[in-house]
Parts: C-alpha cells; structure tokens; sequence
C-alpha cells in the first residue's frame, strides 16, 4: 500500500533563508506526487505535483521540489522563506491509476521576521 | 465565484444527534470526496464518489453516510454522534480520478464538535 512520510513536524527558519519540507514515499508503480499547503482555518491549496519529466518541479508561489527515485523522496523547497509562508504543508501521494490521494502528516513550518 | 464550497462552516452538537454537512461544487468535476482531519491535523480520506458512483468507501463507522444526489453534490450524514466524531471535515472535488495525477480541490472546511 502506499504511503507518504514527513518526517520533521515542525521547521523553523528565518525569513530570507531557504527552506527544505521532506517527505519520502513508498508507493507500487509510478509516483504521483503532490505537496499542499494549508493556512489556519482553511482548506487545502494545491502547490505543485510531480508525475514524469523533469526532477524539478516548480510550483506556485516560489515553491519547487525535487523527486528523487533512488531516494524515494520528494522534498518541498524555497530559496528564500517569507513570513507569510508560515503554514502547514502536506505531501502526498497516488499511484497509477489510483483512486486515493494519500496525505503524510504534515509539517509545519515557521518563518521568523 | 468557482469553488467548492461546504456549509456548515462550524456545527456544534450534542452526542447522539443525527447531523448533515453539504457540499457544491461549480468546477465541472467528475469526482468527490469527503476526509477528515483530526486534532493532530491527520487527514484521511473516507469516501469518493465518481459521476455519483461510490468508488471509494474506507473503514468508516456505518453511522457515516455519503449521499450524491449528482456530479455537483456530496453531502454527509452522520448518525448517532459520537465524542470522537470532532474534527474537521473537508470535502473536495477533482476533474477525474481515472488517471490519477489531477489535484484536488478542498472547500474550507466544517468544524465538527460533538459535546
């Protein structure tokens, strides 16, 4: 059965720096991987999904990540945290042809002024 | 506006109470879901339903009822409220579910507490 793991609760970075939200996968089949982000008393925002192609996919608001097979990782990245990008951010994931979006836990992150 | 849009946005109850959250959307989608997210902010998927055929029904208590009266529509009903029904519960909407890779579109939520 698939599965998505985040392995860090809670990241705190400075505002300016980069940011790194992990995420590793156990899936049967080809990946498609997702990342969502979700501010206080709101739903879901899709940020960026993987399904072929290019390791590196960019998203919205900045946001990129990395799919790495060798890894089974799919880390969520930034160059430079905003404050305002404090929120919780969720991987997931569905296998080919699946009918179910899988969620990890969640991370949340904290960017300091 | 384009949404998905679930109301009640906060229901209150009391245990044993029989309560519905509904839930539109105006995307055009195929696909429907319902999960619920915990007090430690776990989301789980509980149902799915495609042009109003259940495709995915997980081990959800029978007090839980999904209803899709069409494509735009997915309503819950909750029977026999339990303490440990509290959480929050979002419905959500995808273009198709057939290929997998579409996104998922969630309304803001309805804040469950049964006391």
């Amino acid at each position: 059965a698939q599965s998505v793991a985040q392995p860090e609760d809670q990241v705190n970075v400075a505002e300016g720096n980069p940011l790194t939200v992990k995420c590793t996968y156990s899936v049967s089949g080809n990946p498609y991987l997702f990342w969502y982000v979700q501010y206080p008393n709101r739903g879901l925002q899709f940020l960026l999904k993987y399904i072929t192609g290019d390791n590196l996919v960019k998203g919205s608001y900045g946001f990129e990540a990395e799919f790495n097979k060798s890894q089974t990782s799919f880390h969520l990245k930034k160059p430079s945290a905003l404050v305002s990008d404090s929120a919780l951010y969720f991987c997931a994931v569905r296998d080919t042809g699946g009918f179910k979006t899988i969620f990890g836990a969640g991370t949340r992150l904290f960017v300091k002024a | 506006d384009t949404a998905v849009s679930q109301t009640p946005k906060y229901l209150v109850t009391q245990m044993g109470n029989d309560k519905s959250i509904k839930c539109e959307q105006n995307l055009g989608h195929d696909t429907m879901y319902w999960y619920k997210q915990d007090s430690k902010k776990f989301l789980k998927i509980m149902f799915s339903y495609n042009n109003k055929e259940l495709i995915i029904n997980e081990t959800v208590p029978n007090r839980f009822s999904p209803k899709s009266p069409d494509k735009a529509h997915l309503n819950l009903h909750i029977n026999s409220l339990e303490l440990g029904d509290s959480a929050v519960y979002f419905c959500a909407s995808s273009p198709s579910d057939r290929g997998g890779w579409e996104k998922l579109f969630f309304g803001s939520g309805t804040q469950l507490s049964v006391l």
